[in-house]
């Protein structure tokens, strides 16, 4: 079965960076595209990125575009998602989702989420 | 970038009950648009991608509706588990992909 777990919970000071990892399973890894989502407390569902865990090519919001940073290690069939010059509106549940088969914009499985907590 | 606008953003009902929850968008997106549920600590749950068309496992008292720039999601006899927040999704243009502000199924 599909399977994404994250990593656990981290706690970052304002202008530090965090990085997530997603690790996949149950399916081929190459095959499916990767998104990070996150969860403001709450608030609602923001995108971030998009991965190709074939190539590597990535599409970032513009909203993050120069301090989020997507890279995935086929050998372990992991993806991550680093966030730098941390500030505190960057408190949120990180989420990895694939990309749904036909509609890879649509995310089919989600990982269990990763809080990240800024705070001085 | 595409803003969605759901309303309402919080409704009560009954067990059994009809719910309704609309999904606009700021311009036409075709039936690019998908339907989530989340529950309180969890991750959201894929229900309707293309508009209309069911997740596999999804119940069928699920079903959505709609094209271009207004969508509805109906939950025909609303049900315990059903008690949630509900987000539409654009897939039509990006980046960015982009969601509604969620809308919070309570019991009356």
């Amino acid at each position: 079965q599909v399977q994404l777990v994250q990593s656990g919970a981290e706690v970052k000071k304002p202008g530090a960076s965090v990085k997530v990892s997603c690790k996949a399973s149950g399916y081929t890894f190459t095959s499916y595209y990767m998104h990070w989502v996150r969860q403001a407390p709450g608030q609602g569902l923001e995108w971030m990125g998009i991965i190709n865990p074939s190539g590597g090519s990535t599409s970032y919001a513009q909203k993050f575009q120069g301090r989020v940073t997507m890279t995935r290690d086929t050998s372990t069939s992991t993806v991550y998602m680093e966030l730098s010059s941390l500030r505190s509106e960057d408190t949120a549940v990180y989420y990895c989702a694939r990309g749904a088969p036909f509609y890879s914009s649509t995310f089919d499985y989600w990982g269990q989420g990763t809080l990240v907590t800024v705070s001085s | 970038a595409i803003q969605l606008t759901q309303s309402p953003s919080s409704l009560s009902a009954s067990v059994g009950d009809r719910v309704t929850i609309t999904c606009r968008a700021s311009q036409g997106i075709s039936s690019a648009l998908a339907w989530y549920q989340q529950k309180p600590g969890k991750a959201p749950k894929l229900l309707i991608y293309d508009a209309s068309s069911l997740e596999s496992g999804v119940p069928s008292r699920f079903s959505g509706s709609g094209s271009g720039t207004d969508f509805t999601l109906t939950i025909s006899s609303l049900q315990p588990e059903d008690f949630a927040t509900y987000y539409c999704q654009q897939f039509n243009s990006y980046p960015p992909l982009t969601f509604g502000g969620g809308t919070k199924v309570e019991i009356k």
